[in-house]
């Protein structure tokens, strides 16, 4: 079967960094993404990785390992705003989106 | 990054009625739309799959009968909840691609649906 594996919480302090792990099990892999997702409101598209290596983006960062069946998120420079849900997800030989449960993020002052 | 409109944001009904939930892709044309559904605290479940013209691929477990999908147009798609119930209450999010082989899936805001 098909699995995205993420932590269920975390917890960090504002102006730290964090990583939030993703490991995944798929039928075929054709790109990962990664999703913040506030409550009650619609996830938004943070990165796209699809080749091994490391994508920055402002604060965020995101790295895949296709041949470990793994990703992380870096979020540096913690704010209070980036407390949220975090929704890891591959992209299947299907084209089809499997998501992981997500990974609550808690963000201390 | 491109936009995906959700209509109404939220809804409250009454039990036995039905409800349509509008998705429209504002600024590209979608090949492509997808239908969740989230409970409070779950990830996103998929419902349905849509391509236009065609009829919807809907996931194991959901009733076709009951969620109606019509994907009319390259930026339209809808959603109806027929004979909606207490157990159908939930946050429904759409999304859309451009093409299925490319990109990202664009979200749009979600609609919560309340049934008494």
């Amino acid at each position: 079967g098909q699995n995205i594996d993420q932590p269920t919480e975390m917890t960090a302090t504002e102006g730290a960094i964090v990583q939030i792990n993703c490991t995944y099990q798929t039928s075929g892999f054709n790109g990962l993404f990664w999703y913040q997702q506030h409550a009650g409101e619609a996830p938004t598209f943070l990165s796209y990785n699809v080749l091994d290596g490391l994508e920055e983006k402002g604060r965020f960062s995101s790295f895949l390992s296709r041949s470990k069946g793994y990703s992380y998120l870096l979020l540096k420079e913690l704010q209070m705003k980036d407390s949220a849900s975090y929704l890891c997800a591959v992209r299947d030989s299907n084209y089809q989106l499997i998501w992981g449960a997500g990974t609550k993020l808690i963000i201390k002052p | 990054g491109a936009v995906v409109s959700q209509h109404p944001s939220r809804v409250i009904c009454k039990s036995g009625t039905s409800v349509k939930i509008e998705c429209r892709s504002l600024d590209f044309q979608a090949t492509t739309m997808f239908w969740y559904r989230q409970f409070p605290k779950q990830s996103l479940m998929l419902m349905a799959t849509s391509n236009e013209g065609s009829k919807a691929t809907y996931e194991q477990g959901v009733e076709k009968d009951k969620f109606l999908i019509n994907h009319a147009s390259l930026t339209l798609s809808t959603l109806t909840v027929t004979s909606a119930h207490p157990e159908d209450s939930s946050f429904y999010i759409c999304s859309a691609l451009e093409a299925p082989d490319v990109g990202e899936q664009f979200f749009g805001p979600g609609t919560r649906l309340t049934v008494l």
